[in-house]
């Protein structure tokens, strides 16, 4: 298992600004992914992030609104940027170890923007 | 197009009574299907994997099963208890196991 802590836990945000969201990893892991999760509703993978190259991402997020870095095997960075209310939502790490297919969350970081 | 569905409704059951949930997926062929629990502000934590060369895993209290003919996997708990009360999300291994992708969750509810 892993042990994943997020920075902010939660921000209130005015539109136009950008939000750096910071998720450290107990552990070293090759794959880590962000998400989202709007309330009542499924995740949804943003991008997913090895260390070493580009983040990988997914239909509907580009690198430019969701800037991903990964500089270590323990550490990665999702900035949302030029907010808008439609950003508002829960953003959620979460790494893979080993072989094993079952992911480990971190707490997520609660985003609100006015 | 290509989705999971878990039951939207909450899901109310009485202390030492079994649950069961159900996820349903189309247009996928999973190697392996997943189940989390997520609680209110919290991220999911992982509770059991299934292969699809699996019929039924157990894991304490918790049995899943996985029929691919069906598409379908059925999340039980047994003897329930209050503080089995949370969201339960379903989730599939798909694009070889590199990419997971989850189902919207059922909440559910044990009374005491």
């Amino acid at each position: 298992s892993a042990v994943i802590s997020q920075k902010p836990s939660r921000d209130i945000c005015q539109r136009g600004t950008s939000l750096t969201i910071q998720c450290q990893v107990d552990s070293q892991v090759t794959m880590m992914f962000w998400y989202r999760q709007q309330p009542g509703q499924s995740l949804t993978l943003i991008a997913t992030a090895n260390q070493g190259s580009e983040a990988t991402y997914e239909s509907g997020f580009v690198i430019d609104k969701f800037p991903i870095s990964r500089p270590n095997l323990t550490f990665s960075t999702l900035t949302v940027s030029n907010m808008s209310p439609e950003d508002s939502s829960i953003y959620l790490c979460s790494v893979r170890s080993g072989g094993s297919y079952e992911q480990y969350f971190g707490p997520g970081t609660r985003l609100t923007v006015t | 197009s290509q989705k999971i569905e878990q039951n939207s409704e909450a899901l109310n059951i009485q202390e030492g009574k079994t649950a069961t949930l159900t996820c349903n997926y189309t247009n996928y062929s999973p190697a392996y299907l997943q189940w989390y629990r997520q609680d209110p502000g919290r991220g999911p934590v992982f509770l059991l994997l299934i292969r699809e060369n699996e019929k039924e895993k157990r894991k304490e209290r918790l049995k899943v099963t996985f029929d691919t003919t069906l598409k379908q996997s059925l999340f039980h708990i047994t003897a329930s208890q209050p503080a089995d009360s949370a969201t339960y999300l379903c989730a599939l291994d798909i694009s070889g196991g590199f990419k997971t992708i989850f189902g919207a969750g059922t909440r559910l509810f044990v009374k005491a």
